[in-house]
């Protein structure tokens, strides 16, 4: 069984500071991982792909992947109180020619003015 | 670019009756389109699996025979939901794969209520 765990929150951070959303995955093959945003209501958004180990920046979103240890996080910087949603990790299945991605339960996010 | 649509966005039906959803990817050609169920304060459940020009692969427990989906294009895939009940009121999503990435983009949803 393929899991992708995330903690579900709510995680309440005070605006301007930094939010930091982990998840963890089981299938030690998975090749790409996925963070997604839902506000309520709404349908998911892709923020961030990251595909090798380390870290990579886009705007004030920074996702970080270690495989070996099959941790993925996703640090928010500068928190605004539009980044109130959850947010799922999502990853792929590792098997060949699949292109289903597993996701987490998300992890609500609440940003205080 | 990677915008995803769907029609309708919310729709309100009569137990007994079918649905019909359109999920079309307007700016790229989608070699894959998934069919989600969420419903409220739950996460996301995939239905199922479509090709363009192939029979869809649905995930266990989803009945083929209630949800038909049809991907008839590179950007047009349907879901109709067949003699709905009120049980199958939910929030259904559509997401779109470019060929050669395994990003998946989604539509906005559609909201279904069978009364």
């Amino acid at each position: 069984q393929k899991e992708v765990e995330q903690n579900s929150g709510p995680l309440s951070v005070p605006e301007g500071a930094i939010a930091s959303l982990n998840c963890t995955y089981s299938d030690r093959g998975s090749q790409s991982f996925f963070w997604y945003r839902q506000y309520s209501g709404k349908s998911p958004e892709l923020i961030m792909s990251i595909y090798s180990n380390g870290d990579k920046e886009d705007g004030r979103f920074t996702a970080q992947l270690n495989k070996a240890s099959q941790y993925v996080s996703l640090l928010i910087r500068d928190s605004q109180p539009s980044d109130s949603a959850t947010y799922l990790c999502a990853v792929t299945d590792s098997g060949a020619g699949s292109y289903q991605l597993t996701f987490g339960k998300g992890t609500k996010l609440s940003v205080i003015p | 670019g990677a915008v995803v649509s769907q029609h309708p966005s919310w729709v309100i039906c009569k137990s007994g009756t079918s649905v019909k959803i359109e999920c079309r990817s307007l700016d790229f050609q989608a070699t894959t389109m998934f069919w989600y169920r969420q419903f409220p304060k739950q996460s996301l459940m995939l239905m199922a699996t479509s090709n363009e020009g192939s029979k869809a692969t649905y995930e266990q427990g989803v009945e083929k025979d209630k949800f038909l989906i049809n991907h008839a294009s590179l950007t047009l895939s349907t879901l109709t939901v067949t003699s709905a009940h009120p049980e199958d009121s939910s929030f259904y999503i559509c997401s779109a794969r470019v060929a050669g990435k395994y990003e998946q983009y989604f539509g906005p949803g559609t909201r279904l209520t069978v009364t």
